[in-house]
């Protein structure tokens, strides 16, 4: 069973551009978070979605920045006209429930680095 | 709101000590604590997972206990190794799913 998948890995944009960042969760795992990891700041929480609904968008910043769990293929991350304070790592993570007996696990991160 | 802070910032500590690391919650109401390793320029690597019933989870040379009613948790790293040295992050999940991570502390093992 493959970890959650997360690509590109690294990504570079300029000021102004979009940013699409896209995770594969674990195999028969239904929900996923996405989180940002600031410059010697700590993990966030930004948004946590089932396929096709959001459920918890409370830590997403109110402009630019989407996300979305299409019943097929990865979840989306996008970004519109990125800033140089977009620039983080950014992880997903991915659950089979919300029992409290699951983890979450992380895919590899995307590092975005805007320029 | 939630707040886990996780003290030391950082730790050096010479190979085979063993050592604790400590993560305290201001909210008691979680579903789990994990604990994670991250090594640099990578992801999370998840370590140990306790539910909010269970008082301590061991897997091979890590122990972490977990205080739900004092809001604190430790891991305890056994016969330290040079390969142990990363970043040690706690996070603890509530009702709404999402995890809340403390700042980390970041562990160096000297040979």
């Amino acid at each position: 069973n493959a970890g959650v998948m997360q690509n590109p890995r690294h990504l570079v944009r300029r000021r102004g551009q979009e940013a699409r960042l896209r995770c594969s969760p674990m195999k028969g795992h239904s929900h996923v978070y996405w989180y940002r990891q600031l410059p010697e700041e700590g993990l966030k929480f930004m948004v946590y979605l089932q396929k096709e609904n959001i459920i918890d968008e409370s830590g997403m910043p109110k402009e630019r920045f989407s996300a979305e769990f299409p019943k097929e293929g990865p979840s989306i991350l996008r970004i519109q006209q990125v800033v140089r304070g977009d620039s983080a790592a950014y992880f997903c993570a991915s659950s089979p429930g919300t029992s409290p007996t699951y983890e979450q696990y992380f895919g590899p991160g995307t590092r975005l680095t805007v320029t | 709101k939630q707040e886990v802070t996780q003290i030391p910032a950082a730790l050096s500590v010479p190979e085979g000590e063993n050592l604790v690391l400590n993560c305290s919650f201001t909210d008691s109401a979680i579903y789990n604590l994990q604990w994670f390793r991250q090594d640099p320029g990578k992801g999370l690597t998840s370590l140990l997972l306790i539910q909010s019933s269970q008082r301590e989870q061991t897997s091979g040379r890590l122990n972490a206990s977990l205080d739900k009613s004092s809001g604190r948790s430790t891991l305890y790293i056994a016969a330290s190794q040079p390969g142990d040295s990363a970043t040690y992050l706690c996070a603890v999940r509530g009702g709404n799913e999402k995890l809340t991570f403390g700042t980390g502390t970041r562990l160096t093992i000297i040979p």
